[in-house]
């Protein structure tokens, strides 16, 4: 069975600090697909990585970057020099299989970001 | 660009009420799903469709049910609303490959009372 975890129920931090966010998933499938969504207070579900199976090749996008790690089944997200605009909830998400097998998302529980100016 | 859209965007229901959450895409994707998401339990998935004509349960289908009649519209319908059914339903869609990426609308706060 597929399963996505967070650990982190909610962190907080100061304006400034690196945060990282903690991903650890589950699944039998060779193929899957893991992603990160972020929820800001206004409530819609903001689409910001995905990574395939195949790719384990860090991430950096601007103050964003993704640690992927097969060997321990983790998908951690960090924000550098956190901003009170990143504050949110902040999703991990694993789709998996080829095409016609639903492509569904099982998500984690998410982990409610705030960042304090 | 309006990529989904999703009405109304709160609703007040009483219990045993039936109520259809409408939903559509302009991005011509393939596949639609429905998720309810409730504190502390992430968003989980009610139904899907991986095309128009097609509909499957997800992880939570029982009380809700779907259609898909066209590419665009995904409506999710309550027959008999119960209160724990109180949530946000959030649609998503995507292509028709597991490579996409799936793409959410707005959401609807659901309260039934």
């Amino acid at each position: 069975a597929q399963k996505v975890t967070q650990a982190q129920t909610e962190i907080s931090v100061v304006e400034k600090e690196d945060v990282t966010l903690d991903c650890v998933y589950e699944t039998r499938d060779t193929t899957y697909y893991l992603f990160w969504y972020k929820q800001p207070p206004s409530g819609e579900l903001v689409f910001l990585i995905r990574r395939n199976s195949f790719d384990e090749q860090n991430e950096i996008s601007g103050r964003y970057s993704w640690n992927f790690q097969k060997s321990t089944s983790s998908f951690n997200f960090t924000i550098t020099a956190s901003q009170v605009v990143d504050s949110a909830v902040y999703f991990c998400a694993l789709s998996w299989g080829w095409y016609n097998q639903g492509g569904k998302l099982i998500f984690g529980q998410g982990t409610e970001l705030s960042v304090k100016p | 660009t309006a990529g989904i859209t999703q009405a109304p965007t709160s609703q007040i229901l009483a219990a045993g009420r039936s109520m259809t959450l409408r939903c559509t895409q302009d991005m011509r994707h393939n596949a639609m799903y429905w998720y309810r998401q409730d504190l502390g339990l992430g968003l989980r998935l009610i139904h899907y469709s991986n095309t128009a004509g097609t509909t499957g349960k997800g992880e939570v289908p029982d009380g809700y049910s779907v259609s898909r009649a066209n590419t665009d519209d995904f409506p999710l319908t309550l027959a008999s609303a119960v209160p724990s059914q109180t949530s946000v339903y959030f649609c998503a869609s995507k292509g028709g490959l597991n490579t996409d990426t799936q793409y959410f609308g707005p959401g609807t706060r659901l309260t039934v009372l």
